[in-house]
């Protein structure tokens, strides 16, 4: 079993829709969650760093942690065509060994 | 621009040979992070460098090596390519010894080995 899971995609919606990324991971000891956007051609950009359980919200994106279900959210509200990019989730159980997801790949349709 | 810079930004080589990619970091960050990321594996971390020393280390290959000079500058050294090295590297800096949670990521060099 991987340590972190994530869908591939491609996920595609309508402008203004709710979007919705998960990631499930199985090592316990997590403690770090992260979630990256990655534009075509970019590095990746850290969105959201949550510790430990709960929810964490910022602008159009909130964070959500279940570490009960070792399940982790990424919402975006009214989702914008420049959200079109991949997106990573990660996490770490000390904060410098990084794991990533490989990333879902979202199309927000015009 | 995440203030990382990487050079070069593309690299073509010959399996068998040798490249170094370099990282400046972000000004006043000590910590350089060195990501490989392909189709496959998806982003994994090879090794960290903070004040020139190296802190943790990752998925790293052995015909792989690295270090972070007095200028806080980094390379990576690849050696003895094959085509499965083929992939995006990256490098991320942050202010922190721990931290990489929070380090800024450059926008990578894309290697091919053919």
């Amino acid at each position: 079993q991987k340590e972190v899971e994530q869908d591939p995609g491609p996920l595609s919606v309508p402008e203004g829709a709710i979007v919705s990324l998960n990631c499930t991971y199985s090592n316990s000891a997590f403690q770090y969650f992260m979630w990256y956007r990655q534009y075509s051609r970019k590095g990746p950009e850290l969105l959201m760093y949550t510790y430990s359980s709960g929810n964490k919200e910022d602008g159009r994106f909130t964070a959500q942690v279940d570490k009960s279900s070792k399940y982790i959210s990424l919402f975006i509200r009214d989702s914008q065509p420049s959200d079109s990019a991949t997106y990573l989730c990660a996490m770490s159980y000390r904060d410098d060994k990084i794991i990533f997801g490989k990333g879902t790949r979202l199309h927000i349709l015009p | 621009d995440s203030g990382v810079t990487q050079t070069p930004k593309h690299l073509i080589t010959a399996t068998g040979q040798r490249v170094t990619l370099r990282c400046s970091p972000r000004s006043g960050d000590l910590s350089v992070y060195w990501y490989q990321q392909s189709l496959d594996q998806g982003l994994q971390f090879l090794i960290q460098y903070y004040n020139g020393e190296e802190r943790a280390k990752g998925n790293i290959l052995e015909r792989f090596s690295a270090q972070q000079f007095p200028d806080l500058h980094s390379e990576l050294n690849l050696s003895s390519l094959e085509l499965g090295d083929s992939a995006l590297y990256f490098c991320a800096s942050s202010p922190f010894q721990g931290r990489g949670t929070e380090a800024f990521f450059g926008q990578g060099t894309r290697l091919t080995v053919v």
